[in-house]
């Protein structure tokens, strides 16, 4: 199926547990983000890419990781996961003329 | 910082009343003004966006109202239905750049 999907919907892990979320697009965008949304704070932008093997920090990039080595995947990794890192993700894509963002479904991340 | 300042946090309308949000920003750049509905569990999607060189663009019920020299921009909800009960958020960007999120406005329509 086309569109943008994010892996897993729902996540529990433990303090100091490294862990991957996983995004994929189907539309060969040129441009994907990966916001985290928390009460009160909206859509946070943590780190994005023009390209692949080009990434660039966000808003709130501490404490997180991302690599794109293929157009299509761009995977957000916390390399050592604290409770303030609970939040819901969002992946998203953007063409690179185009200004529509389309975004995952989101993945519930839970820090306990 | 905040680059995009959205009120108000929640709002509620009884259904074919007029919902209305506002937002402000600072950065003269942004070229590109979005909304984008949020229903629960889902992620957020594209309803409506607007360009600096327009005042007003209406799709449907939904109006965005764009005051380039007070950098504001709203949006209006007509005739508020039940399923227009979503979040809202704003957004701002600059073309080919990372797009700048206001913190949302809960809307709740009752029928």
């Amino acid at each position: 199926d086309a569109g943008i999907t994010q892996s897993p919907r729902y996540k529990i892990t433990e303090t100091g547990r490294q862990v991957t979320l996983m995004c994929h697009q189907t539309w060969s965008h040129s441009y994907m983000f990966w916001y985290r949304q928390d009460l009160g704070h909206g859509l946070r932008l943590i780190y994005y890419s023009a390209a692949a093997d080009i990434t660039d920090k966000g808003e709130v990039p501490d404490g997180y990781v991302v690599s794109r080595s293929k157009t299509e995947n761009f995977p957000l990794t916390l390399e050592s996961a604290t409770r303030s890192q609970t939040s819901v993700y969002f992946c998203a894509s953007r063409s690179g003329v185009g200004t529509e963002a389309f975004f995952g479904q989101g993945t519930r991340l839970t820090v306990v | 910082q905040q680059q995009v300042k959205q009120s108000p946090q929640s709002l509620i309308v009884q259904k074919g009343g007029i919902s209305i949000i506002n937002c402000a920003y600072e950065n003269t750049a942004f070229d590109y003004f979005p909304w984008y509905q949020q229903f629960p569990g889902k992620g957020p999607a594209l309803l409506i966006a607007i360009r600096p060189d327009v005042s007003e663009k209406k799709e449907g019920r939904f109006t965005i109202s764009f005051n380039k020299s007070a950098k504001q921009f709203s949006l209006h909800i007509m005739d508020s239905q039940p399923g227009d009960s979503a979040t809202y958020f704003c957004a701002a960007s600059i073309t080919g750049n990372q797009f700048y999120f206001g913190t949302g406005t809960s809307l709740t329509v009752i029928p």
